[in-house]
């Protein structure tokens, strides 16, 4: 079974701080996927990012960018010189290879607010 | 840019009346799921559907509910006798492919039972 754990309930910031919200996962696949999710208080899910089990090559996007450690089974994600907008809940998610297709496991999700 | 396409955006139906959510996936894309989220609690995954069939389910999606694409477009969870602990937001979702792709979401129906 998988599990994914977000640790960090609520995180409150000021405008232009750096932010990392951490996220921990459990899996026996080997091949697995990582997702970020951001839930803006509109409600939606938006996707922000997927990775792979066999590419650890972290990335940047913009303000955004993932650190993704195999070894101690963490994806964070770190948002630089927050923004009022960035305030959101976001989600952590995990799926193996199924035939089933994106069947994701989710975190409870991580409260963010900025503040100006 | 595609969407996946929810309606309605808000449900409020009695205790023990059956609901219709509807969604239409993005168009080219051949997987689809719902996923639950109860107010204030993690989004769960309900059932995925490829081929014109269920492909895996949870513990939560019971004989209470069903899915269905009636035809090329739509993609409906049925709950046939609804319960106030199925209060939620539904979110339905679609991919192209089921390995090394994301799933986009619709902007999810709320479902109240009273």
């Amino acid at each position: 079974a998988q599990k994914v754990t977000q640790a960090q309930t609520e995180i409150s910031v000021v405008e232009k701080e750096d932010v990392t919200l951490d996220c921990v996962y459990e899996t026996r696949d080997t091949t697995y996927y990582l997702f970020w999710y951001k839930q803006p208080p509109s409600g939606e899910l938006v996707f922000l990012i997927r990775r792979n089990s066999f590419d650890e090559q972290n990335e940047i996007s913009g303000r955004y960018s993932w650190n993704f450690q195999k070894s101690t089974s963490s994806f964070n994600f770190t948002i630089t010189a927050s923004q009022v907008v960035d305030s959101a809940v976001y989600f952590c998610a995990l799926s193996v290879h199924y035939n089933a297709g994106n069947m994701l496991t989710f975190g409870g999700g991580t409260r963010l607010m900025v503040k100006p | 840019e595609p969407e996946v396409t929810q309606t309605p955006s808000h449900q409020v139906t009695q205790m023990g009346q059956e609901v219709i959510l509807r969604c239409v996936p993005i168009s080219n894309h051949l997987y689809f799921y719902w996923y639950r989220q109860i107010l204030g609690q993690k989004v769960e995954f309900l059932v995925s559907f490829y081929n014109n069939e269920i492909s895996e389910k949870s513990e939560i999606f019971d004989d209470q509910f069903s899915v269905e694409r009636p035809d090329g477009s739509n993609f409906t969870l049925k709950i046939r006798s609804t319960k106030l602990e199925d209060s939620a937001m539904y979110f339905c979702a679609s991919s192209a492919s089921s390995v090394n792709t994301e799933a986009f979401f619709g902007q999810g129906t709320r479902l109240t039972v009273v």
